[in-house]
Order: structure tokens, then C-alpha cells, then sequence
């Protein structure tokens, strides 16, 4: 199980900042990714973070995305720079064992001035 | 960069089957995993690999491959199977993971 938490509502070019709870399970063994879906629209891979805290990132957002980890709280994190209404968006964390197998539950993300 | 290309909409009668397509060059190497996504839930994974599904999703869910083409199947469609699908793969060129549009499938 994921549970996600993070500010719904922000203004152009503050910092987005969502983390990402696993119960049941341990980060170990997996890759961790963050996902999005602006409304209307298809899903967009940000990024991953092994378990051992490497990253790889969507080179579209590669300047703006941090990912880290904290393996004593089984959570990870995501924080996008810079954000505007483009970034407005439901974000999703998942797992990833070879293939994006558990999803988070979403968290809605506006971006308004 | 890789893309993958699905229809937006498709519409089957109750108990009918449904195929939901996904293209792109990426699927010539890769099978994509496929995920259905309801308002307000998380995304549940239906297919992956070849031709596997998860535990609890029923067997009326399966794909198929040919060429640069993915098919997701369901056979006698429930109201319950109302809902977008992505299909999604490694994209062939770099290490991430790209999805395509979604398809509205309509029961």
C-alpha cells in the first residue's frame, strides 16, 4: 500500500513537494517512481529512485525534480522546482519490480496564482 | 524518444469483447504493461509482459502482440471494466518509462 501526501494548491514558482508512505513493505529490492496526469491528458513518467538512492529522471523535467528516499520511514520524496500551470496535474508514486505494479491513490496538484 | 499511440474511445455493449490498441516502435522490443484507471482510484495494473495478469484480475483480461502493435482484450466486457487504459513500455532509446494517451473504454 502507498499513501501520498502532500500541498494541493500553489503559486507559479514555488517548490511542489509531495512524500510517499510504504506500509506492508520495504523499499528494498525496488525502484520507486513518481507519475503524473494533467487533466485531460495522458500519463507522464517524472522520474525513479532505486532503493539504494540512485535517480533517473525525465529529461523533460530533469532541471526542476529532486527524488530522495528515507529507508528508516519507508517513504520517498518528490520535489519540482519552479512550478507553473503546466504543472498542474495528479501525481501519482508507484513501485516499480520490473514493471509499475502498485500505485499510490493520486494527489491533485493545481497550480494557480 | 519513443511515443505510444492509442485510440481515445472505445465503446462495447455489455458482454461484447473490446480490443484497445497501443503503437509505437517501442512494442517491436518491448511488451507493454497495461493499467486501468478510474477517477479517485489509484491505477491498477491489468496486463504485463507477454501476456500476464496479476492476481485478482480476471481472466477476461489479455493482450496480444503484432509488429509495432499491442492489443489489450476483453472479452465479455462488464459495466465494472468501464474506465481508461494505458498501455505503457521502456522507451527504446533511454531508461525511462513512457505511456501512451489512454483509451475511454465505454461499456
Amino acid at each position: 500500500h502507498l499513501q501520498q501526501w502532500g500541498a494541493g494548491l500553489l503559486k507559479p514558482s514555488e517548490t511542489l513537494s509531495l512524500s510517499c508512505a510504504v506500509s506492508g513493505g520495504s523499499l528494498s529490492g525496488y525502484h520507486w517512481s513518481w507519475i503524473r496526469q494533467p487533466p485531460g491528458k495522458g500519463l507522464e513518467w517524472i522520474g525513479e529512485i532505486s532503493h539504494s538512492g540512485s535517480p533517473h529522471y525525465n529529461a523533460s523535467l530533469k532541471s526542476r525534480v529532486t527524488m530522495s528516499l528515507d529507508t528508516s520511514k519507508n517513504q520517498i520524496s518528490l520535489e519540482l522546482t519552479a512550478i507553473n500551470a503546466a504543472d498542474t496535474a495528479v501525481y501519482y508514486c508507484a513501485r516499480d519490480s520490473g514493471k509499475i505494479d502498485l500505485w499510490g491513490q493520486g494527489s491533485l496538484v493545481r497550480v494557480s496564482s | 524518444s519513443s511515443e505510444l499511440t492509442q485510440d481515445p474511445a472505445v465503446s462495447v455493449a455489455l458482454g461484447q469483447g473490446a480490443n484497445i490498441t497501443c503503437q509505437g516502435d517501442t512494442i517491436r522490443h518491448y511488451h507493454p504493461n497495461w493499467y486501468q484507471l478510474k477517477p479517485g482510484q489509484a491505477p491498477i495494473l491489468v496486463i504485463f509482459g507477454k501476456n500476464n495478469r496479476p492476481s485478482g484480475i480476471p481472466d477476461r483480461f489479455s493482450a496480444s502482440r503484432s509488429g509495432d502493435t499491442a492489443t489489450l482484450i476483453i472479452t465479455a466486457a462488464q459495466a465494472e471494466d468501464e474506465a481508461f487504459y494505458h498501455c505503457n513500455s521502456r522507451d527504446n532509446d533511454v531508461y525511462y518509462w513512457v505511456f501512451g494517451g489512454g483509451t475511454k473504454l465505454t461499456v
